[in-house]
């Protein structure tokens, strides 16, 4: 049981480049998420899936688009990665309603240059 | 919508000292309140939670109590180890359904 899991574990990128970071989850939940943490602003919600098949916006969406391919994997996307997307990515997932425990993969770790 | 207010820190203690660490809420009715742990270069797990008022969570000697009066949610510990050195977050429901919204995190160094 391995969890939430997530690749890469570190990225840098160059100010244009594309890339896709991958999530996945073998605890059959319903909820995933995207979250970035930056010094001093703690986790903001960038996209989240309520069930398969559904997507949201989250409080910071610009410059990313995600995809729920199953129930299991929850992927996000910059399309043209810029050094204001520098940062910690989390990946996580929940049963489903808002008072439900989340858990968190290891992060991925964006240097945009 | 519902907001969480918490220390920035960092917090730097002794080993064995007590440990308190301040949340404080805002939201419509009595959501359901956590606090997670950050160990370095990890993801977040959940340490305690409360669901309802008065209610008070606990898990590896941290506790909070959840205080409708005050709206708060403070995290304490009565003798902190090097081993708590990490980033604690308050945390409640977003107003949502689904959503959770997170303090700014309070960075804690204990030292020998």
């Amino acid at each position: 049981n391995a969890g939430v899991t997530q690749t890469p574990k570190f990225q840098v990128l160059k100010t244009g480049q594309s890339m896709t970071l991958q999530c996945a989850q073998d605890m059959n939940h319903n909820s995933m998420y995207w979250y970035r943490q930056d010094p001093g602003m703690g986790l903001r919600l960038i996209y989240y899936s309520a069930s398969e098949g559904t997507t949201d916006k989250g409080e910071v969406p610009n410059g990313y688009n995600v995809s729920r391919l199953n129930k299991r994997e929850f992927s996000l996307r910059l399309e043209s990665a810029a050094p204001s997307q520098t940062s910690v990515y989390f990946c996580a997932s929940s049963e489903g309603q808002g008072y439900n425990e989340q858990f968190f993969g290891p992060g991925t770790r964006l240097t945009v240059l | 919508g519902n907001s969480v207010t918490q220390m920035e820190g960092p917090v730097t203690l002794s080993e064995e000292a007590f440990l308190t660490i301040n949340c404080t809420y805002t939201a419509t009715g009595y959501p359901s309140l956590f606090w997670y742990v950050q160990y370095p270069g990890e993801g977040l797990q959940l340490l305690l939670k409360a669901t309802k008022a008065d209610d008070k969570g606990s898990n590896k000697g941290f506790e909070a109590t959840y205080r409708k009066e005050t709206t708060s949610f403070h995290l304490e510990k009565g003798s902190v180890q090097v081993s708590d050195s990490a980033v604690y977050f308050c945390a409640l429901p977003a107003g949502g359904y689904q959503k959770v919204t997170f303090g700014i995190g309070t960075k804690l160094q204990v030292i020998p």
